[in-house]
Order: C-alpha cells, then sequence, then structure tokens
C-alpha cells in the first residue's frame, strides 16, 4: 500500500533563506509524486509533479522536486524562499496502473519570518 | 485553466442530519474524486467518479456516497452526520487516461462543521 511520510511538521525560514522539505514515500513500483501548496482556508494548488524521466523537476513559484529512488524520497526546494511562500505544504503519491487516487502526507507548515 | 469550484463554501449541520455538496469545473475533465481533510491532517480519498459510475474508494463508509452527472459534475452526499465528519472536502479533476494516476486539480473546499 502507498503512504507517505512528511517528517518536518513545522519549519520556520528567514525570507531569502534556503529551503527544503523532505518527503519519503513507500509504494511497490515508481510511484507518480506530487506536490500541492495550500493557504489558510484554501484548496490545493498543484506546484510540481514526477512521473517520469528526469528526476529534477521544476515547477511553479520557483520550486523544484528531486527523485531519488533508491532513498524513497522526493524533497522540494527553493533556493531563496518569499514571505508570499508561508503556508502548508503536501507531498503526495499516485500509482501508476490501477486506482487514479493519491495518498497524502500529513503536511509541513512552512512560516517565513522577515 | 480548470476552474473547479465547490459549493457552499461553509456549511454547519447538527448530528444526524445529512448534507449534500457540490462540484463543478469548466473544463472537460471526466473524473472526479472527493477527499475529506479534517483539521491538521492531509486529504484522505473518499471515492472517485468516471463516467458517472464510482471508480474506487477509499476507507469511509456507505453513508458517504456520491454522483456524478453527465457534465461531469458532481455531488457528495453524507447520511447521519457525526461529530468526526467535521472537515474540509475536497473535489478534484483529472483525466482519465487508463494509466494510472493523472494530475488532479483541486476546487476550493467547503468547509463543514458538524455540532
Amino acid at each position: 500500500a502507498q503512504s507517505v511520510t512528511q517528517p518536518d511538521i513545522h519549519i520556520t525560514v528567514s525570507e531569502g533563506a534556503s529551503l527544503e522539505l523532505r518527503c519519503n514515500y513507500s509504494y511497490g513500483a515508481t510511484p507518480y509524486l506530487f506536490w500541492y501548496v495550500q493557504s489558510p482556508g484554501q484548496g490545493l494548488q498543484l506546484l510540481l509533479k514526477y512521473f517520469s524521466g528526469d528526476t529534477l523537476v521544476q515547477g511553479i513559484k520557483g520550486f523544484e522536486a528531486e527523485f531519488k529512488r533508491s532513498q524513497s524520497s522526493f524533497n522540494l526546494r527553493k533556493p531563496s524562499v518569499h514571505w508570499s511562500d508561508a503556508a502548508e505544504y503536501f507531498c503526495a503519491v499516485g500509482a501508476q496502473d490501477g486506482a487514479n487516487n493519491l495518498f497524502f502526507g500529513t503536511g509541513t507548515r512552512l512560516t517565513v519570518i522577515p | 485553466e480548470t476552474g473547479v469550484t465547490q459549493s457552499p463554501t461553509h456549511l454547519i449541520k447538527t448530528r444526524g442530519q445529512q448534507v449534500t455538496l457540490r462540484c463543478s469545473s469548466q473544463s472537460g475533465h471526466n473524473t472526479v474524486s472527493w477527499y475529506q481533510q479534517a483539521l491538521g491532517q492531509g486529504p484522505q480519498f473518499i471515492f472517485q467518479y468516471y463516467r458517472e459510475e464510482e471508480n474506487g474508494r477509499g476507507n469511509f463508509p456507505p453513508r458517504f456516497s456520491g454522483l456524478q452527472f453527465p457534465n461531469y459534475s458532481s455531488e457528495l452526499n453524507v447520511n447521519a452526520l457525526e461529530l468526526d465528519d467535521s472537515a474540509l472536502y475536497l473535489c478534484a479533476i483529472s483525466r482519465n487516461s487508463g494509466g494510472g494516476t493523472d494530475t488532479q486539480y483541486f476546487g476550493p473546499g467547503t468547509r463543514l462543521t458538524v455540532l
């Protein structure tokens, strides 16, 4: 069965600093991987996704993520954080065959301090 | 632009009541999934509809049911509401291409409070 672990419940960074949010997944085959962002009281916005090919994927708002099969990880990175990046970030895994649903981690809340 | 909309935005019900939540989009995405997001948690998959039929279900009891209409809009119905049903309910649209999980685009959600 699929599962996702986001080890960091809450991260605080200074504006302009770099950011890395961790995501580890459990899945029997090569998964589809996603990062979503959620602002307070809002729905989820897709930041980026990995289906196949280049393991370093670029997303919106200057975010990128790297798929590492050997570590079962899909960490999200941004070189310079902006105050508007403060939000909740969710990593999700989907199956490459069969069911078309997503399994989400519990999220990482990002606080940005000036 | 997928333009996923959900209604109502907020809803307050009491235990034992029934509720219907709605989801629609401007695009031709043929698959609708519903998720429940409890406070402080990630979304949990309830079920998915494709071609007006249920196409997968998570670990939710039968009092959670749904419909998909020919225009791909969808409803989520919950009977006999319980306090633990209080959550943000999210719908997501995607295209079922038969090749596994496609990208899902989420609506803003409906916040349900059960008293």
